[in-house]
């Protein structure tokens, strides 16, 4: 089975803060996603990496940096969190042109 | 631009009873589609996949999807609902590599 696993399940930061995101997944996958959920706007894709050291911007990737330095590891970086980034945050893999992807667990991020 | 749309942000049904969850998609070329579950607290699940072939697809724990193309929808649903199914259902379609998510269908499962 496919196991994408995140650091945390619950994180409390204090504003300002920078605070990092640990995705790491098993199945060699090419393709690797920071995604953003609130209620009633669904998943919102923050940043994307195809490969190691490369990355694409998503739909709502301010405030937000990441770091892919090895295949199975993909970091999202809140480099000074705010309040309005309270949410929970999934990370997914995929293999490349496959479509379906594989999510971990979730970390609800409180910011306060 | 490419979308994705649940139009039913909350859907109360009995157990046992039938569930349809619709999803339209906007235009384009075949589309690649997906249903996804998240139970409370939990990632998403894939539940079934449409890339091409047969409209009608089965999935994991009863569900089955059609894929209408007259229509842009890819409709999900189960003949007899389970208490257990009680989640957060999305909808996405494939663009590339990346996938564009519908703002999701709460279900609550009442006995």
């Amino acid at each position: 089975d496919v196991k994408v696993t995140q650091s945390s399940r619950y994180l409390v930061k204090r504003t300002g803060e920078k605070v990092f995101l640990e995705c790491v997944q098993d199945m060699d996958h090419e393709n690797m996603f920071w995604y953003r959920q609130d209620p009633g706007l669904g998943l919102r894709l923050i940043y994307f990496s195809y490969d190691v050291k490369m990355k694409e911007k998503g739909d709502i990737p301010e405030g937000y940096s990441v770091s892919r330095e090895k295949k199975e590891r993909f970091s999202l970086i809140l480099e000074s969190a705010s309040t309005n980034q309270t949410s929970m945050y999934l990370c997914a893999s995929s293999f490349a042109g496959a479509g379906e992807q594989y999510f971990g667990p979730g970390t609800r991020l409180t910011v306060t | 631009a490419q979308s994705v749309t649940q139009p039913d942000i909350h859907i109360t049904v009995s157990e046992g009873a039938s569930l349809e969850l619709r999803c339209n998609y906007s235009y384009g070329a075949t589309p690649y589609l997906f249903w996804y579950v998240q139970s409370p607290g939990q990632g998403l699940q894939l539940l079934l996949k449409y890339f091409s072939g047969d409209t009608l697809v089965q999935g994991i724990k009863g569900f089955e999807a059609e894929f209408k193309r007259s229509q842009s929808s890819f409709n999900l649903r189960k003949p007899s609902v389970h208490w257990s199914d009680a989640a957060e259902y999305f909808c996405a379609r494939a663009i590339t590599d990346k996938l564009i998510f519908g703002t999701g269908t709460r279900l609550q499962v009442f006995p």
